[in-house]
């Protein structure tokens, strides 16, 4: 079985610009968090869908941030101008339902000057 | 304010030893993950607990939703199990994972 993939694995960015997140989860997995882990910090959730359903984004700032997943498989999360306080690593992590393990992507690590 | 807290923040243990990592919950929590974050950043599943004791090799892992915590145990320490490990939990109701701040784990020669 395939781990969950996420790409890319690094990016470095100017204040201002935008970047985008691609994540493919476990296949069969309907559940799919984003997290977003500050250095030397445990991961914090961002948003995380059911199927091609938002179940909370209440954390995500939605001034800059957004995510979506169309098809309830690969989803997709975007800075749109990023800010020095984003560098971090985003997470994706899926389920196989909202109550069972969930496995994490290698992440993405995100460095704005 | 944080739900888990994790102790200690870090661990020196010579090989052959052990020792245990130990999360309490200011909350009541249906279930818990152990990870353990390998030499290139990505998490690696230890365990999930909804309850009782989960024991894979020289881990052992235990958690009591009533007394609000849950232990992981490593015995027998070998160099490559030194790297940082996490705790997570998940509040009743809640499908969101609350990660401690982890634990810094050095096994010495």
């Amino acid at each position: 079985e395939a781990g969950v993939t996420q790409s890319p694995r690094y990016a470095v960015l100017q204040e201002g610009q935008a970047v985008s997140f691609w994540c493919d989860p476990i296949s069969g997995h309907d559940t799919l968090y984003w997290y977003q882990q500050p250095r030397d910090q445990g991961p914090q959730l961002l948003v995380y869908f059911r199927d091609e359903a938002v179940i909370d984004n209440s954390q995500l700032p939605s001034d800059r941030f957004s995510a979506v997943r169309p098809k309830g498989t690969n989803s997709t999360l975007k800075i749109q101008s990023a800010k020095q306080g984003d560098t971090a690593t985003y997470l994706c992590a899926s389920s196989r339902d909202r109550e069972g393990t969930q496995y994490f992507g290698p992440g993405t690590r995100l460095l704005v000057l | 304010g944080d739900q888990v807290e994790q102790s200690p923040s870090a661990l020196s243990l010579h090989e052959g030893t052990g020792s245990a990592l130990r999360c309490n919950f200011t909350t009541t929590m249906r279930a818990v993950q152990w990870f353990r974050k390998n030499s290139r950043g990505s998490l690696i599943n230890l365990f999930y607990l909804a309850s009782g004791t989960k024991e894979n090799g020289r881990l052992k892992s235990a958690f009591d939703s009533k007394e609000r915590y849950s232990t992981l145990h490593i015995r027998d320490a070998q160099l490559e199990d030194s790297g940082t490990y996490f705790c997570a939990a998940a509040s009743s109701g809640s499908w969101q994972l609350i990660f401690g701040s982890g634990t810094q784990l050095t096994v010495m020669p």
